[in-house]
């Protein structure tokens, strides 16, 4: 019973560099999101899906971008990497609107 | 917008206390509240939540959460306090397509 599976667990990138940061999840679960984690910020949605072809910005969309070509993955891509995408990185998922969400363990990343 | 304020940084109890960490909410129409833990390297782990009904919500480990409508607050609450629940706690309100968090408040539990 995988959950929500982040990749990778640590990143450090240089800043103009892009990647993507994975996510995958095997609940057969419609809603997937993205949030970032700052100090004393609590979690600011980035991007959030509400099924297999459909995505939505968040409260701090910017530089990011993201795909739902199936269910089960959720990728976020870092267009050109800045010191400010520091941040601690969770991918969540949930069965509908108003149920709880699950979340990975996060993408720690460093922009130098 | 709906949104959620944690008023306390930091919660420091003794092992066997009861514990308290606080939240009020700002939503229009009916609140979907939510509690998160988060333990050190680790996403956030659901620990209960209010759509709707009693007022009194019980969760995972022995939490509890009170929904005062007057007072817009959804305080969680636990009768004993273990060195292990010592983690960082968020309360969360639904909005939307959108789960909105508080800061979150750091609660220890010393032995």
């Amino acid at each position: 019973n995988a959950g929500v599976t982040q990749t990778p667990k640590f990143q450090v990138l240089k800043t103009g560099q892009s990647m993507t940061l994975q996510c995958a999840q095997d609940m057969n679960h419609e809603y997937m999101s993205w949030y970032r984690q700052d100090p004393g910020m609590g979690l600011r949605l980035i991007h959030y899906s509400v099924g297999a072809g459909i995505t939505d910005q968040g409260e701090v969309p910017n530089g990011y971008n993201v795909s739902r070509s199936t269910t089960e993955d959720f990728p976020l891509r870092l267009l050109s990497a800045a010191p400010s995408q520091t941040s601690v990185y969770f991918c969540a998922s949930s069965r509908q609107y108003n149920s709880p969400l699950h979340f990975g363990n996060g993408t720690r990343l460093t922009v130098t | 917008a709906q949104s959620v304020a944690q008023p306390e940084d930091q919660v420091n109890v003794a092992e066997g206390n009861p514990l308290t960490v606080k939240c009020t909410y700002s939503v229009s129409g009916n609140p979907y509240l939510f509690w998160y833990v988060q333990y050190p390297n680790r996403g956030l782990q659901f620990l209960l939540k209010y759509i709707t009904g009693d007022n009194l919500v019980k969760g995972s480990y022995g939490f509890e959460a009170e929904f005062n409508k007057s007072q817009t607050s959804f305080h969680l609450k636990k009768p004993s306090a273990l060195v292990s629940d010592s983690a960082l706690y968020f309360c969360a309100v639904r909005d939307s397509n959108d789960m909105r968090f508080g800061a979150g408040t750091r609660l220890t539990v010393k032995p």
